[in-house]
């Protein structure tokens, strides 16, 4: 079974739209939660983390976290074209902070 | 969020030689950094964890002898690919966190090394 499970899309919506981002995890001993991006040919880039049950904001984007279900995701509102790009779900557990990363998933907003 | 440098952007060398990739940290001390290499659509793979000052966790199957990392300051890691094969021709990246002071890791630019 593999540790973080992300559909690997890719996840097309038009412009405008929500997008919504799901990922889940294996060990319940999971902590911290991040959403990265990744734009293609450079490095992800920190969207968001989360470490308590339930929504948290930030502009456009919305984590969502479910340690009962051990599901964790990313709504990104009124889609833009430049958020086209991999986004890459990742776990930490205990104190060496490593991260463990979904496969990512690819999302393309159409204008 | 917090700037972490990564140099050289790109770099081009001869099978044999080796390179040298530097990682900081600009505006947080780094207590903990991560290599990671990166094949064309591929997942991130991590090769290794450095702590400040002491050294490096690989990765199973990472070879330390090729790839040596270094971890002198909190601002400071390095990855020297040595000895350098076309097949280690890659995208490197690094990450940098401060820990339990900030946990969540932020990434450098990435090296893109072809060896030739």
């Amino acid at each position: 079974q593999k540790e973080v499970e992300q559909n690997s899309g890719p996840l097309s919506v038009p412009e405008g739209a929500i997008a919504s981002l799901n990922c889940t995890y294996s060990d319940r001993g999971s902590q911290s939660f991040f959403w990265y991006r990744q734009y293609s040919g450079k490095s992800p880039e920190l969207i968001m983390f989360i470490y308590s049950n339930g929504d948290k904001e930030d502009g456009r984007f919305t984590a969502q976290l479910n340690k009962a279900s051990q599901y964790v995701s990313l709504l990104i509102r009124d889609s833009q074209p430049s958020d086209s790009a991999t986004y890459l779900c990742a776990v930490t557990r205990g104190s060496n902070y490593k991260l463990t990363f979904g496969k990512g998933t690819l999302l393309t907003v159409n204008p | 969020g917090a700037v972490v440098s990564q140099h050289p952007s790109r770099v081009i060398c001869k099978s044999g030689t080796s390179v040298k990739i530097e990682c900081r940290s600009l505006d947080f001390q780094a207590t903990t950094m991560f290599w990671y290499r990166q094949f064309p659509k591929k997942s991130l793979m991590l090769m290794a964890t450095s702590n400040e000052g002491s050294k490096a966790t690989y990765e199973q199957g990472v070879e330390k002898d090729k790839f040596l990392i270094n971890h002198a300051s909190l601002t400071l890691s390095t990855l020297t690919v040595t000895s350098a094969h076309p097949e280690d021709s890659s995208f490197y990246i690094c990450s940098a966190t401060s820990g339990i002071l900030r946990p969540e890791a932020f990434f450098g630019q990435g090296t893109r090394l072809t060896v030739v």
